[in-house]
């Protein structure tokens, strides 16, 4: 089939400390990936995001490689802020029309 | 520039009533797609419309229905309500090179008692 399946939370650390968030999808071929992020409250912020295999996406110190092998696209950041919690969604695009999303993980850093 | 608009912000309805969400996209984008986003689970799709016509329609039943308008806003009609519709509501306005890359508007929280 055709879906993303995400690391379950939440997920509590410690400011400073080191962040993945795992991914894995299934799909015929090689669809487009993303990382959205949600804050309370609002809609969805496209983080980052890699368009074809081998591809590392980047944004404000995370990021996620395109792993076709494992089929994974797992976020990471060395070195989380207080400021970075919030829900964090991995998303395939399926076909040209609409975005996969997994269920969310909820991550919460402490100061 | 203005990002995605959505309106209401909030919205309460009861069982059985009928409800009229708003998206207005990003400046010329021509494309919208709408989620719902029940709580603590990742948005399903719900439709897509390009130039006022309908690309793509999810796993939802007939009483979700939407239209596109020629200034490309769009709006998300959901007729008799059931509880299960509590969600937030999602619009999103894509931009369609490179790729289909979406941005997301604030939501519409629908809350049916």
């Amino acid at each position: 089939g055709n879906s993303v399946t995400q690391m379950e939370g939440p997920v509590t650390l410690s400011e400073e400390a080191f962040l993945t968030i795992n991914c894995t999808y299934t799909a015929t071929g090689y669809p487009s990936l993303f990382w959205y992020v949600q804050y309370p409250g609002e809609g969805l912020q496209l983080l980052l995001k890699a368009t074809k295999a081998d591809d590392k996406g980047s944004n404000k110190g995370f990021e996620a490689t395109y792993r076709k092998e494992t089929t994974s696209f797992h976020l990471e950041k060395g070195s989380v802020q207080v400021s970075d919690s919030a829900v964090y969604f991995c998303a395939r695009v399926q076909g040209a029309q609409k975005l996969v999303f997994g269920q969310g993980t909820r991550l919460t850093i402490n100061p | 520039d203005a990002g995605v608009t959505q309106s209401p912000t909030h919205l309460i309805k009861t069982r059985g009533q009928q409800v009229t969400l708003r998206c207005s996209p990003i400046s010329g984008h021509k494309s919208v797609s709408w989620y719902q986003q029940v709580l603590g689970q990742g948005p399903q799709f719900i439709f897509q419309y390009y130039e006022k016509e309908e690309r793509g329609r999810g796993n939802f039943p007939d009483r979700f229905s939407a239209r596109q308008f020629p200034n490309y806003s769009s709006e998300l009609n959901v007729n008799a309500l059931l509880l299960g519709d509590s969600a937030l509501y999602l619009c999103a306005s894509l931009k369609q090179s490179p790729y289909n890359e979406q941005f997301f508007g604030p939501g519409t929280r629908l809350t049916v008692l």
